[in-house]
């Protein structure tokens, strides 16, 4: 089992629609949890962390199950500039810090 | 105001030919790390420096070195560039390690992409 797995996508949906990510992780001891976005030939910027209890950042809201060990984020009324691929990050108890990265899920939003 | 920088963005070399990659940070951030990243595929970590301390990821070839001489440069040297070794490399940097606690999220730098002829 991979350590970080996303549904590369991609996903097409229409302006204004809700759309939803899931990413599982393998390691029950990761403790650390984000999303980031990457541009077509960008650098990943950091998104917004995932904390326990749940959070929201305007259209974006995150959460994490850890007894089933995976993280969602839900994005709601899409516009044309969330087209790029999510990235699902987990940091690992332990571990350096070291940063673990799925492949990314693509998205792109049509008008 | 960038706050990770790396040079030059984009970096042509030829096969066997050293090349050195820049990252430079404005963040007084304690760790420095260093990605590769193919296309469609995940950043992959070569190694990283928590102040001076280098730490080295076990599968990360002994043709890709690194050196940080102060707080702010850190420099990827490939030392003979091979043609698998083209692609996007990304600095990034976090104030502390993060698996001892607390989100530690990375800032990335806008990447350079290398090109071997």
């Amino acid at each position: 089992r991979k350590e970080v797995e996303q549904d590369p996508g991609p996903f097409n949906v229409p302006e204004g629609a809700t759309v939803a990510f899931n990413c599982t992780y393998s390691n029950s001891a990761s403790q650390s949890f984000f999303w980031y976005r990457q541009d077509c030939r960008k650098e990943p910027k950091l998104l917004m962390s995932v904390y326990s209890s749940g959070n929201e950042d305007g259209r974006f809201t995150a959460q994490l199950n850890r007894a089933s060990q995976y993280i969602s984020l839900l994005i709601r009324d899409s516009k044309l500039s969330d087209s790029a691929t999510y990235l699902c990050v987990v940091n690992m108890r332990g571990s350096q810090g070291n940063l673990i990265f799925g492949k990314g899920t693509k998205l792109s939003v049509k008008p | 105001d960038a706050m990770v920088i790396q040079n030059p963005r984009y970096q042509v070399t030829q096969f066997g030919k050293p090349v050195t990659l820049s990252c430079s940070q404005t963040l007084n951030h304690n760790v420095m790390y260093w990605y590769q990243q193919k296309s469609s595929q995940a950043p992959k970590l070569l190694f990283h420096y928590y102040d001076k301390d280098f730490n080295n990821e076990a599968d990360t070839p002994d043709n890709f070195q690194s050196r940080r001489p102060n707080t702010s440069f850190c420099f990827l040297d490939i030392r003979s560039p091979g043609l698998g070794d083209a692609a996007m490399y990304l600095c990034a940097t976090s104030r502390d390690l993060g698996g001892g606690g607390g989100n530690q999220p990375q800032h990335f730098g806008d990447g350079t992409r290398l090109s071997i002829l």
